[in-house]
């Protein structure tokens, strides 16, 4: 169980363009949703929180318009990387919470990885 | 969340226990250490987490000093899929986020 997919594993898109990821919770229901990203060599650093129904609480330095995050379900998030640049090339990793007061636990998805040309 | 420090890197035979060390010397009374790992190019595996006792699961085992001020992540017989970088988190217990250190790159050598 707490099972949490990706798609697209890997994308091309070329400069200027924008590419939306999914992540789904697939045998649970997922209260809070994670997006990572994580650059060669480097570790995961936390981009945004969302909850399911409200708007996504993004991190210092995170730019809210260029990384959309849409929570419409509580099987689904998406990311929106717009007008997407070389350096945003990355991988990104999303996770989630189960829909559980006594849990605080993460799931993580198997990440996609974006390049950008 | 109190910092975490772990070596950069880490070689194990393969067979033989594979021991993790992490401090967290500033560690606060209601803060969990969790151990995820991350193979290649793949998200972060959940392997096991403590309070204060010692823990074992069906991956590893987690053995925190009495001051809770370190611990160790034991795999007990590494193989070669056990080569990936470790993490070790302190999460406080009403916290859901998770802040990811450099780790610990593990190599399993044959």
């Amino acid at each position: 169980g707490a099972v949490v997919s990706q798609h697209p594993s890997r994308v091309i898109c070329k400069s200027g363009t924008s590419v939306k990821i999914e992540c789904r919770s697939l045998d649970f229901q997922a209260t809070t949703m994670f997006w990572y990203r994580q650059f060669p060599k480097q570790s995961l650093m936390l981009m945004a929180t969302s909850n399911e129904g409200s708007k996504a609480t993004y991190e210092q330095g995170v730019e809210k318009d260029k990384f959309l995050i849409n929570h419409a379900s509580l099987t689904l998030s998406t990311l929106t990387v717009t007008s997407a640049h070389p350096e945003d090339s990355s991988f990104y990793i999303c996770s989630a919470r189960e829909f559980r007061t006594d849990s605080y636990e993460q799931y993580f998805g198997p990440g996609t990885r974006l390049t950008v040309t | 969340d109190a910092k975490t420090t772990q070596p950069t890197s880490m070689d194990c035979a393969e067979g033989r226990a594979a021991n993790l060390p992490c401090n967290h010397s500033t560690i606060s009374g209601n803060e969990y250490v969790y151990w995820y790992r991350q193979i290649h190019s793949q998200g972060p595996q959940y392997i096991i987490h403590g309070l204060k006792n010692n823990e074992t699961n069906e991956m590893a085992s987690l053995i925190i000093t009495e001051d809770r001020k370190s611990s160790t992540l034991i795999l007990p017989h590494a193989t070669l899929r056990d080569t990936a970088v470790y993490y070790c988190i302190a999460r406080g217990a009403g916290s859901y986020q998770l802040t990811f250190g450099k780790g610990t790159k593990l190599s399993v050598i044959p």
